[in-house]
């Protein structure tokens, strides 16, 4: 069993619905990172949170540290949010652990 | 400004050869990792450094071995290829705080196919 599991693996939308993607972790952490990979490969971060909330745009990152449990949400999803979100943990200061990632796609 | 580049893009190579992977980051950061990323997209680090120190060794084969020259470049040289190597290698570096740490930056990944 991974340490860090993410639901759902796959996730189809229609522009416009509101995504949510979760994460539950299984190992004491100190920050919790959501990345997003597109198609071409790149990865880029998204957040990196270690309490509470953070919101950039249409996206919101959401973490319970008791629950071990966190969310990230799309509002107002678009085409080009099509990607692989992944959620990676961040354990002993240094080192990600990573979850399998969930695939998103937003059809028109 | 690319702020973590890696080198080549591509590399298709033989099984048995020796090849080199060479990552750079003009971010300053002090902290600099290598990702394996697998068929089926998992990823898990591989090694980090600290100012040119090995930091993180996760139980990779001796034939990876990483070289950080300075704390702006991290390469990876793996001897006698395998054709269980074949993966995407991502560089990241991130400023290391010794406390939550800062989010991390990617290189753009390196394809690797051996034959």
């Amino acid at each position: 069993k991974n340490e860090v599991e993410q639901s759902p693996q796959n996730l189809t939308a229609q522009e416009g619905e509101f995504i949510t993607i979760n994460c539950s972790y299984s190992v004491g952490i100190s920050a919790l990172h959501w990345l997003q990979q597109h198609p071409g490969g790149g990865i880029v971060s998204l957040f990196m949170l270690s309490s509470g909330k953070k919101k950039h745009g249409r996206l919101i990152a959401t973490i319970n540290i008791q629950e071990k449990h966190s969310s990230l949400h799309i509002t107002a999803s678009h085409p080009r949010d099509s990607a692989v979100y992944i959620c990676a943990v961040l354990y002993n200061t240094d080192k990600l652990i990573f979850g399998t990632g969930t695939r998103l796609q937003v059809f028109p | 400004d690319t702020a973590v580049s890696q080198t080549p893009k591509y590399l298709v190579t033989q099984m048995g050869n020796d090849k080199s992977i060479k990552c750079e980051q003009n971010l300053g950061h002090d902290t600099m990792y290598w990702y394996k990323q697998d068929s089926k997209k998992f990823l898990k680090i591989m090694f980090s450094y600290n100012n040119k120190e090995l930091i993180i060794n996760e139980t990779v084969p001796n034939r990876f071995s990483p070289k950080s020259p300075d704390k702006a470049h991290l390469n990876l040289h793996i001897n006698s290829l395998e054709l269980g190597d074949s993966a995407v290698y991502f560089c990241a570096s991130s400023q290391y705080t010794g406390t939550s740490g800062y989010e991390q930056y990617f290189g753009p990944g390196t394809r690797l196919t051996v034959t």
